[in-house]
């Protein structure tokens, strides 16, 4: 069982804004601002997407944003496009003898 | 543009140490902390634990007993050795480089991961 609770799959059509949640606790998203956010295309690498929070790295699409509120923190993606088509893992520094921890994954569907 | 490669055996028997490697190309070494992540079928991401460039590691609780982690600067590898493995450490193992920023890492960018099935 993951630390950080994401839903198993979102769809969105073409064009439209999708939202995948990423909850914790306290002791991790709640506590601090170093939430990430990685894709992943099937048998691809990982790709950091949005750290802390709600920054994005170099070369990262803007359509990509981060937020957080008390222990869920959210990854919108606006203008979905198919190549949007991919697993999203949330990721955040915890202050637990696990000193980091990821989410369940999340599949996006594009309709 | 730095790019990591893991490499393993693909499968492993029950109660033998798996080994993977990790070979970095196009970047240094020094200045950053290697770590090994997992993903078991039908899981989340795992992380299991870190190297520095100095040799000090860092690793999961659930995990330190049986993990070790290592650093060879000159040949750019990273190495992870778990041993009395068992079907729960059926995964894919990433091996994510790490940039420290405030006390807390960043991974980026990973490998592709390679899958070992721990199995008879």
């Amino acid at each position: 069982q993951s630390a950080l609770t994401q839903p198993a799959s979102v769809s969105g059509s073409l064009g439209q804004s999708i939202t995948i949640s990423c909850t914790g606790t306290n002791t991790d998203i709640g506590g601090y601002d170093y939430v990430s956010w990685y894709q992943r295309h099937p048998g691809k690498a990982p790709k950091l997407i949005i750290f802390e929070v709600h920054n994005r790295p170099s070369g990262v699409s803007i359509r990509f944003s981060g937020s957080k509120s008390g222990n869920t923190a959210s990854l919108t993606i606006s203008g979905l496009q198919t190549e949007d088509e991919a697993d999203y893992f949330c990721s955040s520094y915890s202050n637990t003898a696990v000193v980091y921890v990821f989410g369940s994954g999340t599949t996006v569907n594009v309709l | 543009q730095v790019q990591l490669q893991e490499s393993g055996p693909g499968l492993v028997k029950p109660s033998e140490t798996l080994y993977v490697s990790c070979k970095v190309s196009g970047g240094a070494m020094s200045d950053y902390w290697w770590n090994w992540i997992r993903q078991s079928p039908g899981k989340g991401l795992e992380w299991i634990g870190y190297v520095d460039d100095s040799g000090n590691t860092n690793y999961d609780p659930s995990l330190k007993s049986r993990v070790a982690i290592s650093l060879d600067m000159s040949g750019n590898q990273v190495f992870l050795n778990l041993s009395s493995v068992t079907a729960a450490d059926t995964a894919v193992y990433y091996c994510a480089r790490g940039s420290m920023f405030r006390g807390v890492l960043r991974f980026d960018p990973w490998g592709q991961g390679t899958l070992v099935t721990v199995s008879s």
